[in-house]
């Protein structure tokens, strides 16, 4: 039992270029998250989804996309890069009603 | 809005002493209330939770309990081990809506 997979674990990419983080879960979660955690700030949410199909944006959403095609899958997308947006970002999965968040090990995204 | 406030770390304690980290919170309803914990390198993990008053939620000799009179659910453990070390959340769930975390408190444990 996988749980939450993010790849790549690392990246470094220059200003402009652009990227996509890839979230796979095997638990059959409705709802899946992306946050990124920076020293100082706590995690913070940049989308979610509340099912295949579905995105919403959470509190840190300018600069990204998101995809949730198939069920499992729960994609981040930087279209154009900012140092700004050097962080660890962390997906999460959970099923419904009170369940608990599921974390995946992060991607360290390192933008010069 | 909702939100949750946790002691500030670091906090550095030997093995085998006591540990409490404080954790309060502000949320309409009634909340569900997590303990999460992240090793270096590594994800959040579920430590424990409680989903409704006076509940206490357990594991790994950890301990909260959702005390609804104070809006508090600190963190405890009678006796700490070097390889407790690493980061606390404390989290709430407001029915319907997404999670919200604390800041984290960074713990080392001394041999």
């Amino acid at each position: 039992n996988a749980g939450v997979t993010q790849t790549p674990k690392f990246r470094v990419l220059k200003t402009g270029q652009s990227m996509t983080l890839l979230c796979a879960q095997d638990m059959n979660h409705e709802y899946m998250y992306w946050y990124r955690q920076d020293p100082g700030m706590g995690l913070r949410l940049i989308h979610y989804s509340v099912g295949e199909g579905t995105t919403a944006k959470g509190e840190v959403p300018d600069g990204y996309n998101v995809s949730r095609l198939k069920k499992q899958n729960f994609l981040l997308g930087l279209e154009s890069a900012a140092p700004s947006q050097t962080s660890v970002y962390f997906c999460a999965s959970r099923s419904t009603g009170n369940s608990p968040l599921h974390f995946g090990n992060g991607t360290r995204l390192t933008v010069t | 809005g909702d939100s949750v406030t946790q002691m500030e770390g670091p906090v550095t304690l030997s093995e085998e002493a006591f540990l409490t980290i404080n954790c309060t919170y502000t949320a309409t309803g009634y909340p569900s209330l997590f303990w999460y914990v992240q090793y270096p390198g590594e994800g959040l993990q579920l430590l424990l939770k409680a989903t409704k008053a006076d509940d206490k939620g357990s594991n790994k000799g950890f301990e909260a309990t959702y005390r609804k009179e104070t809006t508090s659910f600190h963190l405890e453990k009678g006796s700490v081990q070097v390889s407790d070390s690493a980061v606390y959340f404390c989290a709430l769930h407001p029915y319907g809506q997404n999670f919200v975390f604390g800041p984290g408190t960074r713990l080392s444990v001394l041999p």
